[in-house]
């Protein structure tokens, strides 16, 4: 079974300041990640994926995750935050090629708070 | 422009009744998936459909139907058997592959008054 763990709820950072967000995951075989973004009262925005190739993935706005298959992890990064960047985010797993296409699995979502 | 349109933004419901929302997207996407958000508890799948006229179950379909009898509509069907319906519903759309990841809707405010 495919899960993922967004261990924290909530995550303030200081504007200009860099962030992380933190996601570890559980699948078989190769994983498809994907961090998306949610504003109030609206659908997910895809920010990034990981599906092969580089662990370094770079996104939207200024965002990036880095894959580590050792420590099953997909941590999202910013070196410069903005309070515009406030907002819920999610991490999402799905087994990845030859594994079918089995829905996404989302984390329960990390609230991030920039404070200017 | 192509999208995901989810309708209506908010939809009240009186208790025993069955509402339907809507979900409709011209992105040529093979499947469409239902997920409701709470509070604190993410995203849950309630139904998906890789092709039209097929569809399965997801982790809390109790209550809830599906149709796809067209490729670009997927309707979600709260019924009077859903006895905590209030919720953000999401609908959403991806290729085949699932490589890409899914399109969302804006979503739908379900209440019950």
């Amino acid at each position: 079974a495919q899960s993922v763990a967004q261990p924290e709820d909530q995550v303030n950072v200081a504007e200009g300041n860099p962030l992380t967000v933190k996601c570890t995951y559980s699948v078989s075989g190769n994983p498809y990640l994907f961090w998306y973004v949610q504003y109030p009262n609206r659908g997910l925005q895809f920010l990034l994926k990981y599906i092969t190739g580089d662990n370094l993935v770079k996104g939207s706005y200024g965002f990036e995750a880095e894959f580590n298959k050792s420590q099953t992890s997909f941590h999202l990064k910013k070196p410069s935050a903005l309070v515009s960047d406030s907002a819920l985010y999610f991490c999402a797993v799905r087994a990845g090629l030859y594994s079918g296409n089995t829905p996404l699995v989302f984390g329960k979502g990390t609230r991030l708070s920039v404070i200017a | 422009d192509g999208g995901i349109t989810q309708s209506p933004k908010y939809l009240f419901r009186k208790e025993g009744q069955n509402v339907t929302l809507s979900c409709e997207q011209n992105l040529n996407h093979d499947a469409m998936y239902w997920y409701r958000q709470d509070p604190g508890q993410g995203l849950r799948l309630i139904y998906y459909s890789q092709i039209v006229n097929d569809f399965q179950k997801g982790d809390i379909a109790e209550g809830y139907s599906v149709s796809r009898e067209k490729k670009e509509s997927f309707p979600l069907t709260v019924t009077s058997a859903q006895k905590n319906p209030t919720a953000f519903y999401l609908c959403a759309s991806s290729l085949k592959t699932g490589a890409t990841g899914y399109t969302f809707g804006s979503g739908t405010r379900l209440t019950v008054v």
